[in-house]
């Protein structure tokens, strides 16, 4: 069965780092998107990604964040300078074939721990 | 920002019995319901879902309830089983956005 990959596992970085997140979607998915959860909170969407552009992002999503698709099977995101508040599980999902789906399929998520 | 909300933060159940977790909503626009399930170390898992346009959808030992008028949904399992111990999240979907609005999640422990 096709699956949402993503990697590293699990990533520590140093304050002010730049970290790089990488998935690669269900290959004849269309919509891409970010989401994370803080530890002992509630998951929470970060950036929605269609057609080579973002189509929705949250308030969470500054300018520290960038989504992109570099070719045809990764999806990446990159914290430019990493804050301690930035520790989470990051997780990828992707949908849609031919059209939006609201069932997204999620990756295993990658653990970012910043020091 | 508490759009969605699961109130029980767990619930245990006996093997074989029904297993009910419940979910609310405040935001009117929400039109699609989606329950995961997550396993320590894993992503959620997408397990069942609504259509606003719907009040029942069922699927195995699976069945979801939707009252529009309260904002209420449930998630009913039947009969449980052991592999069921997990958390489980309800989410919610508003028309034209893309992002799923999570819950907080409920852990479910089967009992043998």
């Amino acid at each position: 069965e096709p699956e949402v990959t993503q990697t590293p596992s699990h990533q520590v970085t140093q304050m002010g780092q730049e970290v790089i997140l990488r998935c690669v979607p269900i290959s004849n998915h269309l919509y891409f998107y970010w989401y994370r959860q803080i530890l002992g909170q509630k998951v929470e969407f970060l950036v929605s990604f269609y057609n080579n552009e973002i189509s929705e992002k949250s308030e969470i999503f500054d300018d520290q964040f960038s989504v992109e698709r570099p070719d045809g099977s990764n999806f990446t995101l990159k914290i430019r300078s990493t804050k301690l508040e930035d520790s989470a599980m990051y997780f990828c999902a992707s949908t849609g074939t031919s059209g939006l789906s609201y069932e997204q399929y999620f990756g295993p998520g990658t653990r970012l721990t910043v020091t | 920002d508490q759009q969605v909300k699961q109130n029980s933060p767990s619930l245990s159940v006996q093997e074989g019995r029904i297993s009910i977790l419940n979910c609310d909503y405040t935001n009117s626009m929400f039109d699609y319901f989606l329950w995961y399930k997550k396993y320590p170390a894993e992503g959620p898992t997408f397990l069942i879902s609504i259509s606003s346009i719907k009040d029942k959808n069922e699927d195995g030992r699976f069945t979801v309830f939707l009252n529009k008028s309260a904002k209420h949904l449930s998630l009913h399992i039947v009969p449980s089983q052991p592999g069921d111990s997990a958390v489980y999240f309800c989410a919610a979907s508003a028309q034209g956005a893309q992002k799923l609005v999570f819950g907080q999640g409920t852990r479910l422990t089967i009992n043998p």
